[in-house]
């Protein structure tokens, strides 16, 4: 099983259509999680952490489930310019830094 | 300020040819690492680095790939004899060193390698 786990989509919305991502992990140790954004042939940008409690970033909404071991990320109102691979990553202890990337989702969203 | 720079952006090679990709962090990064993404794929990390010494490579998929750090700074991953299944952007990205929590790790554009 790996480490991260991810639908590779794509999945194609249209426009202010909300969308929904889901991530799976297997070790229960992880502490930190995250999300990143890649553009096509771009590198890839932090979108944001997701805490325990769950976060809002403003259409972006990202949960985390301990007990089942996966990570979400909610889009709103989806834009155009949200078109992009999500990429769920874990890192398996906060005081070092490697992390593990999941394959991404690719989303589409169409006018 | 200036972000993670890497050079060449690409590169194509013959098999059997030995390249070096090099990485210039963020200035004043403690921390650096490597990956390789192949098409359709998620960056698989290969080494890290806090400041010279290579602290974790055990995603170096064979003992031709090597990479090194030598004044903390500037980076360089060199692969020995290319094969055609090196083939991958290979990333590179810094962050700061605040050993308490996780810290956001700033890419790099990559640097694209095609072995023919």
């Amino acid at each position: 099983r790996k480490e991260v786990e991810q639908d590779p989509g794509p999945f194609n919305v249209p426009e202010g259509a909300t969308v929904a991502f889901n991530c799976t992990y297997s070790n229960s140790a992880s502490q930190s999680f995250f999300w990143y954004r890649q553009d096509c042939r771009k590198e890839p940008k932090l979108l944001m952490s997701v805490y325990s409690s769950g976060n809002e970033d403003g259409r972006f909404t990202a949960q985390l489930n301990r007990a089942s071991q996966y990570i979400s990320l909610l889009i709103r109102d989806s834009k155009l310019s949200d078109s992009a691979t999500y990429l769920c990553v874990v890192n398996l202890s906060g005081g070092y830094q490697k992390v593990t990337f999941g394959i991404g989702t690719k989303l589409q969203v169409i006018p | 300020g200036a972000g993670v720079s890497q050079s060449p952006r690409y590169k194509v090679a013959k098999r059997g040819q030995d390249v070096a990709l090099r990485c210039d962090p963020i200035s004043g990064h403690v921390s650096l690492f490597w990956y390789q993404q192949a098409l359709g794929q998620g960056p698989e990390f290969l080494t890290y680095f806090q400041n010279e010494a290579q602290l974790d490579k055990s995603g170096l998929p064979s003992d031709r790939f090597f990479a090194e750090r030598p004044e903390g700074s500037v980076s360089t991953l060199k692969i020995q004899r290319t094969q055609q299944e090196d083939s991958a952007v290979y990333l590179c990205a810094s962050s700061d060193d605040r050993a308490s929590s996780y810290n956001e790790q700033f890419f790099g554009p990559g640097t694209r390698l095609t072995v023919l």
